[in-house]
């Protein structure tokens, strides 16, 4: 079967660090993404891993390890911009399978 | 600035209606995609489609169906409109790439919300 597993909540500080984590277990894959959405706005694209170890962009950064079926998003220097629900996907040839998402609030 | 524009933002509709949910992309994708978006199950797959009249099927497509007579429109139809179906559709498009390309990007429209009453 197809799973796909975020924490629902987190909260953090501003100016602080927080790492948000994605397990899976699909029967394909394709590589790995990583969506922002905020509150009644479409998702839009962060990043997208498909070998194993760390891509940096700027303060987000992301990180695979396909052994292990996993997968984090860290947000560095966190701004009150940042409260969005962070959507994990999985590629399988081109469909992307969703977790249901980790809403994240950011606190002054 | 590219776009895929969802026709209607907010519908309100009766059980048993037929409703037609529209999807226009102007970025020449050959992939469109239908899904819903339920709070605590997050982005669930409904169809989606890799080319003008083809279509297949996603994680929950009983109680809908889709049309693509033109690469740049995607529809999805509830025929029979049921009160389970009220949910946020979000329509999104990607180019045709190796499966393992970053070409699979997918773009979003901005949602349509159904309340089926």
């Amino acid at each position: 079967g197809q799973n796909i597993d975020q924490p629902t909540e987190m909260t953090a500080t501003e100016g602080a660090i927080v790492q948000i984590n994605c397990t899976y277990q699909t029967s394909g894959f394709n590589g790995l993404f990583w969506y922002q959405q905020h509150a009644g706005e479409a998702p839009t694209f962060l990043s997208y891993n498909v070998l194993d170890g760390l891509e940096e962009k700027g303060r987000f950064s992301s990180f695979l390890s396909r052994s292990k079926g996993y997968s984090y998003l860290l947000l560095k220097e966190l701004q009150m911009k940042d409260s969005a629900s962070y959507l994990c996907a999985v590629n399988q040839g081109g469909k992307l399978i969703f977790g249901q998402g980790t809403e994240l609030s950011v606190k002054p | 600035d590219v776009k895929v524009t969802q026709s209607s933002r907010y519908l309100v509709k009766r059980t048993g209606e037929k409703v037609f949910l529209e999807c226009v992309q102007d970025m020449d994708h050959e992939n469109m995609f239908w899904y819903r978006q339920d709070p605590g199950l997050g982005l669930r797959l409904i169809y989606f489609s890799y080319d003008v009249k083809m279509k297949e099927k996603g994680d929950i497509p009983e109680g809908y169906s889709v049309s693509r007579e033109k690469k740049e429109r995607f529809s999805l139809i509830l025929e029979s409109a049921s009160t389970n179906q009220t949910s946020m559709y979000l329509c999104a498009s990607s180019l045709l790439g190796h499966p393992s390309s970053g070409a699979n990007v997918l773009t979003f429209g901005a949602g349509s919300r159904l309340t089926v009453l």
